[in-house]
């Protein structure tokens, strides 16, 4: 599975978007990138993923570009309790390997 | 539709010790997928299990083992405890179909303390 990059930490204000960016250079044409978070000592929870096109739900935007190298999660409008870590996920389509490869991930802090 | 669920939600255990997590999957899926959180870190997966087959494996000795049930739901057996093992463990579930697209949710998980 290709190899993740994010930041470590990240601040933003509540009310305002927020942008999580994700490096994935290696990433292979049949590789999803999925997005997660986990708030304290919780189980990670999905948020969206995609392939080449952005996405959007409920939750969150993913812009991916064009040549998908890298992309951006954009929570619209941040909140208190969407302070958290956030993975950035590249997943194989082998079948016989479906695990999720977790890295670091980003802190994201909402400040009031 | 009821997510996945998991017991207990912690347990402490000592050193030599072994010990079974459950996890119930979320309706309508049939793999059971198990990862290890230390503390400060990101979930590692241990291994998988699709229509009561073990579907992959990571990293972990034979002394992780597992089951799944016909009704999808699974355990996770650790035997002979070491320290190291203190972790959350989290189950997730998907429904196993082709293409990458079967998102794994995840259960809160099970926080094990070894003494």
């Amino acid at each position: 599975d290709a190899k993740t990059t994010q930041p470590t930490s990240m601040d933003c204000a509540e009310g305002r978007a927020a942008n999580l960016p994700c490096n994935h250079s290696t990433i292979s044409g049949n590789e999803y990138v999925y997005w997660y978070r986990q708030i304290h000592s919780q189980g990670p929870q999905y948020i969206i993923h995609g392939l080449k096109n952005n996405e959007t739900n409920e939750m969150a935007s993913l812009i991916i570009t064009e040549d998908r190298k890298s992309s951006t999660l954009i929570l619209p409008h941040a909140t208190l309790r969407d302070t958290a870590v956030y993975y950035c996920i590249v997943r194989t389509r082998d079948t016989g390997r479906r695990a999720l490869t977790f890295g670091s991930g980003t802190r994201l802090q909402v400040q009031p | 539709e009821t997510g996945v669920t998991q017991s207990p939600t912690h347990l402490i255990k000592t050193r030599g010790q072994q010990v079974t997590l459950r996890c119930s999957s979320q309706s309508g899926h049939n793999t059971v997928s198990w990862y290890q959180q230390a503390l400060g870190q990101g979930p590692q997966f241990i291994f998988q299990y699709y229509r009561e087959e073990e579907n992959g494996r990571g990293n972990f000795p034979p002394r992780f083992s597992g089951l799944q049930f016909p009704n999808y739901s699974s355990e996770l057996n650790v035997n002979a405890l070491e320290l190291d093992d203190s972790a959350l463990y989290l189950c997730a579930s998907s429904s196993g179909t082709s293409g990458g697209g079967d998102t794994q949710y995840f259960g809160p998980g099970t926080r094990l303390t070894v003494l």
